[in-house]
């Protein structure tokens, strides 16, 4: 059975950084590209990035790939994201998803002073 | 950045009657290689979002036959037939011709 697990999220002051975790299982993690995706709190859904199978290149959504960067480990089959300078308009459930077809439960994180 | 646009905002059904939601988009997604990258989403209360439909017609699996698509280029509809109280929830569609992907803001499915 396919699993994705999100974890990392909380309470963060604006301007502080945060890493997200994402641990895969059920599946050939190092065959396939992997996504993060945020929905607002007002139900917004935005894609954030990708990333290659093997790690060697990211996509990102234009206005947050100076701020957010998305990194794996297939040792370890866990996907990540870093987020650094975060603002309010930020707090979001953080899902990570392979192909859309597979979500995890999502992490919330809020930003606030 | 592709706009895909849903209507209506919300919609209230009889637990046995159909149910349509529209999703317009700013430009064709028919991509290349003849596939139309347009992916239907079902958020039930509480969860994660669900794939329902992918390349604008095809059922994921385990989604029961009530759900199907149709659509042109960039005109789609996603039809529920003989709605059940499971089906409450946001309905997304979204693409996957182009970065970067987006989605539409959500139909709102109530039962009356």
């Amino acid at each position: 059975e396919v699993q994705l697990v999100e974890s990392g999220g909380g309470l963060v002051q604006p301007g502080a950084s945060l890493k997200l975790s994402c641990v895969a299982s059920g599946f050939t993690f190092s065959d396939y590209w992997m996504s993060w995706v945020r929905q607002t709190p007002g139900k917004t859904m935005e894609w954030i990035g990708d990333i290659k199978y093997d790690g060697s290149y990211t996509n990102y959504a234009p206005s947050l790939k100076n701020r957010f960067t998305i990194s794996r480990d297939n040792a370890k089959s866990t996907l990540y994201l870093q987020m650094s300078n975060v603002r309010s308009e930020d707090t979001a459930t953080y899902y990570c998803t392979r192909e859309s077809l597979y979500w995890g439960q999502g992490v919330m994180v809020t930003v606030s002073s | 950045d592709i706009v895909l646009t849903q209507a209506p905002l919300s919609v209230s059904v009889t637990p046995g009657e159909s149910a349509s939601i529209s999703c317009r988009s700013s430009k064709s997604l028919l991509s290349s290689k003849g596939i139309t990258s347009l992916y239907w989403y079902l958020q039930r209360p509480g969860k994660s979002p669900q794939l329902l439909i992918y390349q604008m017609s095809n059922l994921a699996s385990g989604v029961p036959d009530r759900f199907s698509s149709s659509g042109s280029e960039t005109d789609f509809t996603l039809k529920i037939s003989k709605v059940e109280t499971e089906d409450v929830g946001v309905y997304y569609c979204g693409h996957r011709l182009e970065y970067p992907l987006t989605f539409g803001s959500g139909t709102k499915l109530e039962i009356k």
